[in-house]
């Protein structure tokens, strides 16, 4: 099984700031990576699949990186709908697998 | 508009038995893979169980092996999460979702409580 690492666990920001967070695999997953939204009480939304590519109405702040086994999302500019729970996972192989998700919250 | 719409969960004793149903539209059901992923409460997510799109490719993480069997009728447009022998740790949302790789359609959940 492959393990997703995502740092760091929380991330304190102000709207406008900037937000880097990374997610590393035990092993290659290629590009086979993609990064989710979750909001309190709501199901995960797709954000980035294929490692960089921007899923249906994701805005052009949000942008991912990376290949093998490191991996990074940015969120450009801070809006505060954005602040919320982000988890990546791989889809490499069975199974699939997530991050344990990094806390974006308001500083 | 796509539509995925779980039910089926509820409160059940350790040892028990539920079969969870998700309920799709708006989009040609029998072409896309379907995944279960579950959610414990206050905790990350877990992908449960993914089946193509005929039905006959499927798969199942380890900790749920031999207990928990996805399924699938193209006919009715619903999948399905037969779930048996449950334990107090398979406590959780549990998400249908459309796709095998990276979904980009997810139901609203359906909580299972596993508690004496």
């Amino acid at each position: 099984e492959i393990v997703m690492t995502q740092s760091p666990a929380t991330l304190s920001l102000s709207p406008g700031e900037r937000a880097t967070l990374s997610c590393r695999a035990s092993q290659s997953v290629s590009s086979d990576l993609a990064w989710y939204q979750q909001k309190p009480g709501q199901a995960p939304r797709v954000l980035i699949y294929g490692a960089s590519s921007r899923a249906t109405d994701i805005p052009a702040r949000f942008s991912g990186s990376g290949s093998g086994t490191e991996f990074t999302l940015t969120i450009s500019s801070l809006q505060s709908e954005d602040f919320a729970v982000y988890y990546c996972q791989h889809y490499n192989n069975w199974p699939r697998t997530f991050g344990q998700g990094t806390k974006v919250e308001i500083k | 508009e796509v539509q995925l719409v779980e039910s089926g969960g509820g409160l059940v004793q350790p040892g028990g038995s539920l079969r969870l149903s998700c309920a799709a539209s708006g989009f040609t059901f029998s072409d896309h893979w379907m995944s279960w992923v579950r959610q414990a409460p206050g905790k990350g997510l877990e992908w449960v169980a993914n089946i193509n799109p005929h039905g006959y490719e499927k798969n199942c993480v380890d900790s749920v092996k031999g207990r928990f069997t996805i399924s699938r009728d193209n006919a009715k447009n619903s999948l399905y999460l037969q779930m048996n022998t449950l334990r107090v740790e398979d406590t959780a949302v549990y998400y249908c979702a459309r796709g095998g790789n990276s979904p980009g359609f997810w139901g609203q959940g359906t909580l299972v409580t596993v508690s004496s």
